[in-house]
């Protein structure tokens, strides 16, 4: 699987979008960006994934590079609920590679 | 519809000794995940179990094995407990192990090992 990097931390204020880098320069074809995000001791909450065409859900958006390099992560209107630690995570096989993540800290 | 549940929720133990713990996948679900975080990282996989069939191992000794019932839950079972070991222990399960699964997570159960 391939390796991701994220930013340790972000910050963003209540009401207004937050956009989460991630970059996956090695990914290959056939794997897939998935997003998870963990609020403090509670089991990953899975959030939206993506092969190629960008993704909407009622979570989130998910915008990929052309070249699938990069992507980001856009939380259209963020809430306080929404403070977290975000995962990137490439996925080529049947488990999911963790890495640190980003901390999200939503402030009012 | 109930999500991945785990038992027990918390569990505290002492070195040397022997642990169990249980999940319940999504109802429909027959593929089982488990996962371990230590504090401070990300979850770090250990096993995938589909149809009572082990599908995938990580990098976890001996004294971790795992198994899934008839009805696809499924139990991890840890022996000679070290301080090490004291983490949350995460279940997920998918429908059919592949990679376009979504894989659901449990609360976790957290063990502390004294």
């Amino acid at each position: 699987d391939a390796k991701t990097t994220q930013p340790p931390s972000m910050d963003c204020a209540e009401g207004r979008a937050a956009n989460l880098p991630c970059n996956h320069s090695t990914i290959s074809g056939n794997e897939y960006v998935y997003w998870y995000r963990q609020i403090h001791s509670q089991g990953p909450q899975y959030i939206i994934h993506g092969l190629k065409n960008n993704e909407t859900n009622e979570m989130a958006s998910l915008i990929i590079t052309e070249d699938r390099k990069s992507s980001t992560l856009i939380l259209p209107h963020a809430t306080l609920r929404d403070t977290a630690v975000y995962y990137c995570i490439v996925r080529g096989g049947n488990k999911l590679v963790f890495g640190a993540g980003t901390i999200l800290r939503v402030k009012s | 519809d109930a999500g991945v549940t785990q038992s027990p929720t918390h569990l505290i133990k002492t070195r040397g000794q022997h642990v169990t713990l249980r999940c319940s996948p999504i109802s429909g679900h027959k593929s089982v995940s488990w996962y371990q975080q230590v504090l401070g990282q990300g979850p770090q996989f250990i096993f995938q179990y589909y149809e009572k069939e082990e599908r995938g191992r990580g990098n976890f000794p001996d004294r971790f094995s795992a198994r899934q019932f008839p009805n696809y839950s499924s139990e991890l079972n840890v022996n000679a407990l070290l301080l090490g070991d004291s983490a949350l222990y995460l279940c997920a399960s998918d429908r059919l192990a592949a990679t376009t699964d979504t894989q659901y997570f449990g609360p976790g159960t957290r063990l502390t090992v004294l």
